[in-house]
C-alpha cells in the first residue's frame, strides 16, 4: 500500500506570508503527484498534476515542485491571502495499473488558514 | 454548466438501513470514483469504475456496493454490513487519459441515526 504523508497537518499565517508544506512519497515506483485544494464547504479542486523529476508548475501565486528521487514535492503560496484557506491534499497513483486507472493515494491534507 | 452533482448533501440513515447515494456527471468523463473521509485521514478509495457496467474495488470495499449502467451515474449503495458507515462521501470522475486530475463533487455527509 503506498504511504503518502503531507506535513504539517496544518499551518496558522498572516496575510502577506509565503508559506510552503511538503508531500512525501516513496520514490521507487513513482508515476505521478497530483495537488488539490479543498476550501470549506466546496469541491476539491486540482491545482497540478506532476509527472517528471524537477517538475515545477506555477498558478497565480500557487507554485509546486518535485523531486522524485528523494519522494517529496513542495506547494509553496507567495503572499497568503485570506482566500487561500484551504485543505491542500497531495495524492499519488498506487501502482501501475493505477495510472491508467487513475486510482489515488491521498495523503492526510495539510489545513492551511490565513489570518487578515 | 460542466460538473459532478451529489445528492443528498445530508443523509440519515437508521440502524440496519441500506442507503444509496448519487453521483451524477455531466461531463462526459469515462472514469468515476467513491471515497470516503474520515476525521484525520486521507480520501480512502473505495470503489472506482472506468467504463461502464466495469467496477473495481477500492481499499475499503467491504459493506459497499455500486453499480455502472450508465456513463453519467455511480451510484454507491452503503450497506448493512458497513459497520461505520458515518463518514463524508465524495464522489470524483476523470478523463481516461494519462496525467488528467480527479474532478470532485460536493459530497454527501452521512450520519447514523
Amino acid at each position: 500500500i503506498l504511504n503518502v504523508e503531507q506535513s504539517p497537518q496544518s499551518l496558522h499565517v498572516q496575510e502577506g506570508d509565503s508559506t510552503n508544506f511538503t508531500c512525501s512519497f516513496p520514490s521507487s515506483n513513482f508515476y505521478a503527484l497530483h495537488w488539490y485544494r479543498w476550501e470549506t464547504a466546496k469541491s476539491p479542486e486540482a491545482l497540478f498534476v506532476m509527472t517528471l523529476n524537477g517538475d515545477e508548475k506555477k498558478k497565480g501565486r500557487i507554485s509546486a515542485t518535485l523531486n522524485t528521487k528523494e519522494g517529496y514535492s513542495y506547494l509553496y503560496i507567495k503572499g497568503s491571502q485570506p482566500e487561500d484557506s484551504a485543505t491542500y491534499l497531495c495524492a499519488s497513483p498506487p501502482d501501475a495499473g493505477g495510472t491508467s486507472y487513475g486510482k489515488l493515494t491521498f495523503g492526510q491534507g495539510t489545513i492551511l488558514t490565513v489570518h487578515p | 454548466d460542466g460538473g459532478i452533482t451529489q445528492s443528498p448533501k445530508y443523509l440519515f440513515r437508521k440502524e440496519g438501513q441500506n442507503v444509496t447515494l448519487s453521483c451524477e456527471q455531466n461531463l462526459n468523463h469515462d472514469a468515476m470514483y467513491w471515497y470516503r473521509q474520515d476525521p484525520g485521514q486521507g480520501l480512502r478509495l473505495i470503489y472506482y469504475s472506468q467504463i461502464v457496467n466495469d467496477f473495481q474495488k477500492g481499499d475499503i470495499a467491504e459493506g459497499y456496493s455500486v453499480s455502472r449502467e450508465k456513463k453519467e451515474s455511480f451510484p454507491l449503495t452503503v450497506t448493512s454490513a458497513q459497520k461505520n458507515p458515518t463518514a463524508f462521501y465524495l464522489c470524483a470522475s476523470r478523463i481516461n487519459r494519462g496525467g488528467q486530475p480527479q474532478h470532485f463533487g460536493d459530497g454527501t455527509r452521512l450520519s447514523i441515526l
